[in-house]
């Protein structure tokens, strides 16, 4: 059955380093894609970078970057010169090929950025 | 502007009565769910709308239904509502276009069963 893990619940860092989060799956699908999703303090649910399992390179936007490791079933999210306004909830999600739109969701990672 | 709305946005109910959640999309997005969240638990899927009368259940549907009769507006219904059922209720869209199935979100329904 599918699953997403991220066992961090939550990360407290300086301004302006570095982050990861961490993200684990369960498919036994070949074929699928792997989504960060922000959630701020106010609710809303931004997504921000994307995975495709097929792809070998790592996924790169902005200051997000993403650790692909496929033999691990791992997915780390990579936020390089954080600044508060990074501060918020992340959420790794999975959709298998097969399954038309179906994402399912971790538990979410909170992240506090100091000044 | 890509957009994914949701109405209302607060909403305090009695247990028994009857609760309508509304969600629209100015995307033409073939796709929509409804998810509800939980602190500690993510977002859970209630359903999925394939399309107009093409509806198919997530993960936790009992207790709700859903009704989509235009591609831009996708229901939730709570038929006699219970107190278990509070909680923040978000909306999303996505295009089969997009092979990845990118969900956009709404902002959201809080919502409290007494």
């Amino acid at each position: 059955a599918q699953k997403v893990t991220q066992t961090q619940t939550s990360i407290s860092v300086v301004e302006k380093t570095t982050v990861t989060m961490d993200c684990v799956y369960e498919t036994r699908d070949s074929s699928y894609f792997l989504f960060w999703y922000k959630q701020t303090a106010s609710g809303e649910i931004v997504f921000l970078i994307r995975q495709d399992s097929y792809k070998k390179e790592n996924a790169t936007v902005g200051h997000y970057s993403l650790n692909f490791q496929k033999p691990k079933s791992s997915i780390g999210l990579i936020i390089t010169a954080t600044q508060i306004e990074d501060s918020a909830v992340y959420f790794c999600a999975m959709r298998e090929h097969y399954n038309q739109g179906k994402l399912i969701f971790g538990q979410g990672t909170k992240l506090s950025i100091k000044p | 502007d890509m957009k994914v709305t949701q109405m209302p946005r607060y909403l305090i109910k009695r247990m028994g009565e009857n609760v309508l959640l509304e969600c629209g999309q100015d995307m033409s997005h073939e796709t929509m769910y409804w998810y509800r969240q939980d602190p500690g638990l993510g977002l859970q899927l209630i359903y999925i709308s394939y399309d107009v009368d093409s509806n198919s259940e997530g993960d936790i549907p009992k207790g709700y239904r859903v009704s989509r009769k235009k591609r831009e507006h996708f229901s939730l219904i709570l038929d006699s509502a219970k107190t278990n059922q509070t909680s923040v209720y978000f909306c999303a869209s996505s295009s089969s276009r997009d092979s990845s199935y990118e969900q956009y979100f709404g902002p959201g329904t809080r919502l409290t069963v007494l």
